[in-house]
């Protein structure tokens, strides 16, 4: 069964920083991987979703890059602002229905102004 | 335009109570999903409709839980009897096309079961 990890669990940086958040699977046999954000009491908001046969997307400030052959997503935010606060999730598709939906525990993301 | 919907945003209800969740997806998206958010499990999939139909109800905890799809521009779930370990914030997402496309999340009902 997929496992997916995000690490760090919370990540505090001064504003105007570029950063990366990470999320390593376990198996590389995936339809899609797709970027969330979540803000306290609100539900998640898709940022960015990339096919299994693309190597990145970019949205604005934010560039999520795939490599299947080493298990890992990672979300770069450029320019970080206090208003990008908030938890970050991935969540992979490996096909097969629910059980192929898996979703990481998310980063909780502070940018101090 | 507007997202999806929930309500009710907040529900607090005692043991034993039919507790019933109500959702509205985008215009358009032929899918939807139920999702439950908790800090021990995190998010979990309940089910997953498509073209109003139930395929894939695999993440339903037990038979307490039920979802219906009555058009396409409505769904609820409901659970009878409620008991305290289904409190949680229960998610609505919706997308043009499965688990193939963005999708695109209600900001959910928070239940609490006293």
């Amino acid at each position: 069964k997929q496992e997916v990890t995000q690490i760090p669990a919370a990540l505090s940086v001064p504003e105007g920083e570029n950063l990366v958040l990470n999320c390593s699977f376990t198996d590389s046999a995936i339809y899609n991987l797709q970027w969330f954000r979540q803000d306290p009491g609100k539900g998640l908001t898709s940022l960015l979703l990339i096919q299994s046969s693309q190597r990145e997307q970019t949205s604005g400030r934010l560039n999520a890059s795939l490599d299947k052959s080493s298990g890992r997503s990672t979300l770069y935010i450029a320019a970080s602002q206090p208003g990008d606060s908030a938890t970050y999730l991935c969540a992979l598709y490996s096909g097969g229905g629910a059980d192929g939906l898996t979703f990481g525990k998310g980063t909780h993301l502070i940018i101090q102004p | 335009d507007a997202g999806v919907i929930q309500s009710p945003r907040h529900e607090v209800t005692e043991m034993g109570q039919e507790v019933t969740l109500r959702c509205k997806p985008i215009s358009g998206h032929n899918s939807l999903f139920w999702y439950r958010q908790t800090m021990m499990r995190g998010l979990e999939l309940l089910i997953y409709f498509n073209n109003n139909v139930p395929i894939d109800d695999s993440g339903m905890p037990e038979d307490r839980f039920s979802a219906k799809m009555p058009n396409a521009s409505f769904s609820t779930l409901k659970i009878q009897p409620s008991e305290p370990r289904d409190s949680a914030v229960y998610f609505c997402a919706s997308s043009l096309h499965g688990y193939y496309q963005p999708q695109h999340f209600g900001d959910g009902t928070r239940l609490s079961i006293l």
